[in-house]
């Protein structure tokens, strides 16, 4: 089964710096998906960022990348000049192919401090 | 497009009371899901279905049950509501597809359920 494992529970970081949540995941396949959403207090599931197994090239949205290692199966989210209203939990999903459902992980709380 | 909307987005239940959960999309979307979340645990996915007349087990299926009678709508029944049933609960829609293409997952705003 697959599984994914975020091992930062809370983190924090100055407005306008830069801060890196962390995500492993465990699978046996090779086509697969993998996406950052966004919760905010307001409880609404924004996604962030994804990126396709098969593509080398990192995804990028703006002040948000990904860096996918697929040999170590691991997928961290990058968040450039930190702005208060990143303040969030984060959560790091994967989808094995394009039918399969999301599995999340268990979610960063990052607080931006000003 | 209202996009996808849930209704109540708060209730209380006594143990034993049961109770659906409405989920409605305005999309056209042949995808959709329901998950919950729990403190420390993520989204667990409880039912999704693929089109009409089509639904799955997730994760966490027991003591819930959903139909799709059309591509609108997906409701999640709670039988007979538990102290363990406590949640958030989030329903999400998304096309269907196939070979490589991705589609956008969109989530409602969410129903926070308490039951005593």
């Amino acid at each position: 089964a697959q599984t994914v494992t975020q091992s930062q529970p809370e983190m924090s970081v100055q407005e306008a710096e830069t801060v890196t949540l962390s995500c492993t995941y465990d699978t046996s396949e090779n086509n697969y998906y993998l996406f950052w959403y966004k919760q905010p207090p307001s409880r609404q599931m924004i996604l962030v960022i994804r990126q396709e197994a098969y593509k080398q090239q990192n995804a990028t949205e703006n002040r948000f990348s990904v860096n996918f290692q697929k040999a170590a199966k691991s997928f961290s989210l990058k968040i450039s000049d930190s702005q208060l209203g990143d303040t969030a939990m984060y959560f790091c999903a994967f989808k094995m192919g394009s039918q399969g459902n999301l599995i999340f992980g268990k979610g960063t709380k990052l607080s931006v401090k000003p | 497009n209202a996009g996808v909307t849930q209704t109540p987005k708060f209730q209380v239940l006594k143990t034993g009371q049961s109770m659906t959960l409405q989920c409605a999309q305005d999309m056209n979307h042949e995808y959709m899901s329901w998950y919950r979340q729990d403190p420390g645990m993520g989204l667990r996915l409880i039912h999704y279905s693929v089109g009409a007349g089509i639904t799955d087990q997730g994760e966490v299926p027991n003591g819930y049950n959903v139909s799709r009678s059309t591509t609108e709508d997906f409701p999640l029944r709670l039988l007979s509501a538990a102290p363990s049933q406590t949640s958030v609960y989030f329903c999400a829609s998304s096309y269907s597809t196939s070979g490589t293409a991705i589609r956008k997952q969109y989530f409602g705003p969410g129903t926070r359920l308490t039951v005593t």
